[in-house]
């Protein structure tokens, strides 16, 4: 257990649907991250929250949408996904600062949700 | 950008084996992160190491900054080590993570 949770672990949906995936951590971080991770290929960031701001979004196509209503909860609204969007998504919190730069800390990941688009 | 590579790929270990995973990075970072994933997808910090040694049980790391590398060692490997082993450092400019692709470690009984 490393205090950040996902739900749900397995998501199997169609081009067509519309989801969420829910991630919650018992840390008291301040920062949130969603991570896409492909077969054969490093991690990809997503995007960041900071103190419920959103800091980074890395090229992230509009189909994947996050929302970040407190410091403790993240989301990923997903709508008309491809195949290719098939994956492990990861959330992953971290302390942070106010003064903007999230500086160096350790980051804390939960089990993922393995995501099949059909 | 940042270019990290590891080394070896992949590698099969009988039980009670030693094994040395190393992490290259293209250049100055602020910090590195090593990570264990397990079969299941859960990923666990092992170490968070910018310079120096580190050890915890088993696992030690230690990073170069200065020639940019950092190894891991993990010594009388149990089947429990399986899975993929990550670095990741941490850029300067912005502080978000790069990754390596990880070294996939199979432990046989």
């Amino acid at each position: 257990e490393t205090g950040v949770t996902q739900t749900p672990r397995h998501l199997v949906m169609g081009m067509t649907n519309k989801k969420s995936l829910k991630c919650e951590q018992h840390l008291g971080h301040n920062a949130m991250y969603w991570y896409k991770q492909s077969a054969k290929k490093p991690l990809e960031l997503m995007f960041v929250y900071n103190f419920k701001e959103q800091t980074e979004n890395n090229s992230v196509p509009s189909r994947f949408s996050p929302e970040c209503p407190n410091s403790s909860h993240l989301f990923l609204h997903l709508h008309t996904l491809q195949p290719e969007d098939s994956a492990l998504y990861l959330c992953a919190s971290s302390q942070a600062t106010l003064a903007g730069p999230l500086g160096s800390y350790e980051q804390y990941f939960g089990p993922g949700t393995r995501l099949t688009v059909t | 950008g940042i270019q990290v590579e590891q080394s070896p790929p992949d590698l099969i270990l009988q039980e009670g084996a030693n094994s040395t995973l190393r992490c290259n990075f293209s250049d100055s970072v602020n910090n590195l992160q090593w990570f264990h994933q397990n079969p299941w997808g859960q990923l666990i910090n092992l170490f968070y190491i910018p310079s120096g040694t580190k050890q915890n049980g088993r696992l030690s790391a230690t990073t170069v900054a200065t020639e940019r590398y950092s190894l891991l060692y993990i010594s009388s490997s149990q089947t429990t080590d399986s899975g993929v082993y990550f670095c990741a450092v941490e850029r300067e400019s912005n502080y978000q993570l790069i990754w390596g692709a990880g070294t996939k470690l199979i432990i046989k009984p």
